[in-house]
């Protein structure tokens, strides 16, 4: 079992439509939960991080935990074309951040 | 502010070639640590490096090694290359490596393919 799962896409929406994306992990253990934008031929730059259970707001982005279930969710509000890019899930398994497990993405396409 | 550089862009190279990438972090950066990113696997930690030091390491055969130059530059090689390695290597840098930095900064990577 991959310590963390994602679907991969693509998922396709109309713009301005309320975007959800989801991870789910395997180790109780983690605390930390990072959700990284990847566009085409680009590195992934990180768009928001929560520590444990709850919600993380930065304005049209909020990020969700669900420890219980081991679920973490990324939604987006009024989705732009903009927004149009590889979604990324990771997690950090050393507490200096610098090794991450990621899954595996998943693309968002946003039609004008 | 200059961000993360990884050169070269694009590599081509044949079975049983070596390779060696070269990574240069964010300036003050101390910690870089390389990714393999291919479209079955994702984003799959390599190593990382801080002061010079291997201090993490992922589970990659013997073939990929890595360097830290004192001026945190680092360097990436891959020995004996086979098909299977022809993917996007992406390297990250970070400001001292410790528990305080959350983010680490990724440059845009070198696609290797083996032919």
């Amino acid at each position: 079992q991959k310590e963390v799962e994602q679907d991969p896409g693509p998922l396709s929406v109309p713009e301005g439509a309320i975007v959800s994306l989801n991870c789910t992990y395997s180790n109780s253990a983690f605390q930390y939960f990072m959700w990284y934008r990847q566009y085409s031929r680009k590195g992934p730059e990180l768009l928001m991080y929560t520590y444990s259970s709850g919600n993380k707001e930065d304005g049209r982005f909020t990020a969700q935990v669900d420890k219980s279930s081991k679920y973490i969710s990324l939604f987006i509000r009024d989705s732009q074309p903009s927004d149009s890019a590889t979604y990324l899930c990771a997690i950090p398994t050393n507490t200096g951040f610098q090794k991450l497990v990621f899954g595996t993405g998943t693309r968002l396409l946003v039609s004008p | 502010k200059a961000g993360v550089t990884q050169t070269p862009r694009y590599l081509i190279k044949t079975r049983g070639q070596q390779v060696t990438l070269s990574c240069s972090p964010i300036s003050g950066h101390r910690s870089v640590s390389w990714y393999q990113q291919t479209p079955g696997q994702g984003l799959q930690f390599l190593f990382e490096y801080f002061s010079e030091t291997q201090r993490n390491k992922g589970n990659f055969p013997g073939r990929f090694s890595g360097r830290q130059f004192s001026n945190s530059r680092s360097e990436m090689n891959v020995s004996t290359l086979e098909l299977g390695d022809s993917a996007l290597y992406l390297c990250a840098s970070s400001w001292t490596g410790g528990a305080g930095d959350t983010e680490a900064f990724f440059g845009q990577g070198t696609r290797l393919t083996v032919v």
